[in-house]
């Protein structure tokens, strides 16, 4: 039963256009979701986050969006620049203390 | 400030054989959480650890555990290796287990 889903295993995109990563989630007690990105040999590093109180969240060149209805968020990357290049995952989690269920990532190319 | 290790970064066993990973924590944070990620699964949680006391368990076979020393520091053991663990396992670590969590680099196991 997967509780988060990235339904895109790979993204490319060109170097200054935007790159839109989607996630699905099914857990209607998620109510923290969290981007992490991924280089090869390195452990994921926390991104962005968004509680279920806001549906739009903002750093820098990264914004995710949450539409609780659709049970679905997205991390929107603005503009794309190569060393983004990476694999992201999306977790979500019930903040009361229940561990973060992850997504299977999408692994994003951006092409100078 | 240093970030999560993790001993050590490679492994190679043989099935049937055990193993025993390593996670040094950031200083001061006393939640410790283990994930594995295989090809195409993303990262599953393996179980979290918080001043000495495993908090959360994932849903892994009993040949997966754990525990927690009084200055954090982990290590996760995984008794009668099966080819199917051979994953890159990676730690986490935050001040009381907050969402979100710093990971280590990973220790990447190989049973042959």
């Amino acid at each position: 039963d997967q509780q988060v889903k990235q339904n895109s295993p790979s993204l490319s995109v060109q170097e200054g256009r935007i790159s839109i990563l989607n996630c699905d989630y099914t857990n209607s007690m998620f109510d923290y979701f969290l981007w992490y990105k991924k280089y090869p040999a390195e452990g994921p590093t926390f991104l962005i986050s968004i509680s279920s109180i806001k549906d739009k969240n903002e750093d820098g060149r990264f914004t995710v969006f949450l539409n609780k209805s659709a049970k679905h968020l997205s991390l929107h990357i603005v503009p794309s620049q190569p060393g983004d290049s990476a694999v992201y995952f999306c977790a979500g989690t019930d903040s009361g203390n229940t561990p973060l269920v992850f997504g299977k990532g999408t692994r994003l190319s951006v092409i100078a | 400030k240093a970030g999560v290790t993790q001993t050590p970064r490679y492994l190679i066993k043989t099935r049937g054989q055990q193993v025993t990973l390593s996670c040094s924590p950031i200083s001061g944070h006393r939640s410790v959480s283990w994930y594995q990620q295989t090809p195409g699964q993303g990262l599953q949680f393996l179980f979290e650890y918080f001043s000495e006391t495993q908090r959360n368990k994932g849903n892994f076979p009993g040949r997966f555990s754990g525990r927690q020393f009084s200055n954090s520091r982990s290590e996760m053991n995984v008794s009668t290796l099966e080819l199917g663990d051979s994953a890159l396992y990676l730690c986490a670590s935050s001040f009381s287990g907050e969402t979100e969590q710093y990971f280590g680099p990973g220790t990447r196991l190989t049973v042959t």
